[in-house]
């Protein structure tokens, strides 16, 4: 079946370190988004690519970056993660009869 | 400037009666809208959707509600099940764009 994962599922960090979090989906979609979640905030776009080397800033986008090397995967950098960045990220990809395809989400901490 | 509003943070009812979760929105482009539902510790899960070209759609126990005049939409669950107790989001999108604009969010909780 096809599926979006995403990983690590928890991520601790200290500030000023480099993270990246993975996507993957066998949807083949050609659209994916990343995606924040905060108390009070709901869910937040970040970057958004409609096709592979196409990425896109979103609502919430500085010290974020994506590449898209393939139709498969969109990996979320944090350059310098700071303690704003302590959130909870979805993955999604999307087909436009059905809307958005979520991932689990990945619990990122940083100290 | 939010959007999409859902000004109800939460709603709690009774197994077996009507759930109604409400949605507001302000852009004028946005033509198409839906729903998704959330579990703790989960991504949030597709549920129902509905193009501005109609004014109702139905799946189930599940009813969107569009009306275009008032940029308002709702959402019907009956019966409400205890296995309904959830975070529900509205989301929308407009200009042939694939982005969707989320709302915040309104916890259902359905009591046995």
């Amino acid at each position: 079946d096809a599926e979006i994962t995403q990983s690590p599922r928890h991520k601790i960090t200290e500030t000023g370190r480099q993270v990246t979090l993975a996507c993957h989906q066998t949807w083949n979609h050609n659209n994916m988004f990343w995606y924040r979640q905060d108390l009070g905030h709901g869910l937040r776009l970040i970057h958004y690519s409609y096709g592979v080397q196409d990425t896109n800033k979103g609502e919430v986008s500085d010290g974020y970056s994506v590449s898209r090397s393939n139709t498969e995967d969109l990996p979320l950098t944090l350059e310098s993660a700071a303690s704003s960045q302590t959130s909870v990220y979805f993955c999604a990809s999307s087909n436009r009869a059905k809307g958005q395809f979520f991932g689990p989400g990945t619990r990122l901490t940083v100290l | 400037d939010q959007q999409v509003k859902q000004n109800s943070p939460s709603l709690s009812v009774q197994e077996g009666r009507i759930s109604i979760l409400n949605c507001d929105y302000t852009n004028s482009m946005f033509d198409y809208f839906l729903w998704y539902k959330k579990y703790p510790a989960e991504g949030p899960t597709f549920l129902i959707s509905i193009s501005s070209i109609k004014d109702k759609n139905e799946d189930g126990r599940f009813t969107v509600f569009l009306n275009k005049s008032a940029k308002h939409l709702s959402l019907h669950i009956v019966p409400s099940q205890p296995g309904d107790s959830a975070v529900y989001f509205c989301a929308a999108s407009g200009g042939g764009s694939e982005k969707l604009v989320f709302g915040k969010g309104t916890k259902l909780t359905v009591n046995p």
